[in-house]
């Protein structure tokens, strides 16, 4: 089972902010959040992860609870080419291991 | 250019008949894994390999082998392909850094995919 709980589909107006929400209750000490997204069925590409402070790149920021049992990730202004699905998955900070993903939240960027 | 790459890109085959989806990687990444993807349930890994001759199951190895003789290269082998394998195939890659004296796990990168069809 998924480590992660996701909603199944959101939509975001363009030029607005996305919001998606992640759950991990179950995180340990030892795990970071990582956030992927798949355009299409093309490959996933990374977006950002992070441990417990909240992190931004270019592409997004993300905002971990300072439980660390959930997360957000904000696409500060979408645009079309934003519509895509988003993961969160977490994975053990320092050790190989295996990845679960679960299906993801769709995100619509509406015009 | 820093790429997994995989072939082929799409596949059609026939019940039995063994086949072979390669996945290659210039990034000298230690870890690397197969995913299948089908609507509604997401990526789910198959195997994954830590390094040269290490290898172990993921969520859902059953028909499926693999092998990792070299670093670059991950072959999937289907030995007697049926149609419930009938999915996209992923291939990626990762590896870790030092993060203060830490060895972190990185981003992964991920192939284009294998869309293959098993009738």
């Amino acid at each position: 089972d998924a480590k992660t709980t996701q909603p199944p589909s959101m939509d975001c107006a363009e030029g607005r902010a996305a919001n998606l929400p992640c759950n991990h209750s179950t995180i340990s000490g030892n795990e970071y959040v990582y956030w992927y997204r798949q355009i299409h069925s093309q490959g996933p590409q990374y977006i950002i992860h992070g441990l417990k402070n909240n992190e931004t790149n270019e592409m997004a920021s993300l905002i971990i609870t300072e439980d660390r049992k959930s997360s957000t990730l904000i696409l500060p202004h979408a645009t079309l080419r934003d519509t895509a699905v988003y993961y969160c998955i977490v994975r053990l900070k320092t050790s190989y291991d295996k990845v679960i993903f679960g299906p993801g939240t769709s995100l619509s960027v509406i015009p | 250019e820093a790429q997994v790459t995989q072939n082929p890109r799409y596949l059609i085959t026939v019940t039995g008949k063994k086949l072979t989806v390669t996945c290659s990687q210039n990034m000298n990444h230690e870890y690397m894994s197969w995913y299948r993807q089908d609507p509604g349930l997401g990526l789910r890994q198959i195997y994954y390999s830590m390094n040269v001759e290490v290898t172990d199951k993921g969520d859902v190895p059953e028909g499926y082998k693999v092998s990792r003789k070299e670093k670059r290269n991950f072959p999937l082998i289907l030995e007697s392909p049926s149609p419930n394998q009938t999915s996209l195939y992923f291939c990626a890659s990762s590896f870790r850094r030092y993060g203060g004296t830490e060895l972190m796990n990185t981003e992964a990168f991920f192939g284009q995919g294998t869309r293959l069809t098993v009738v």
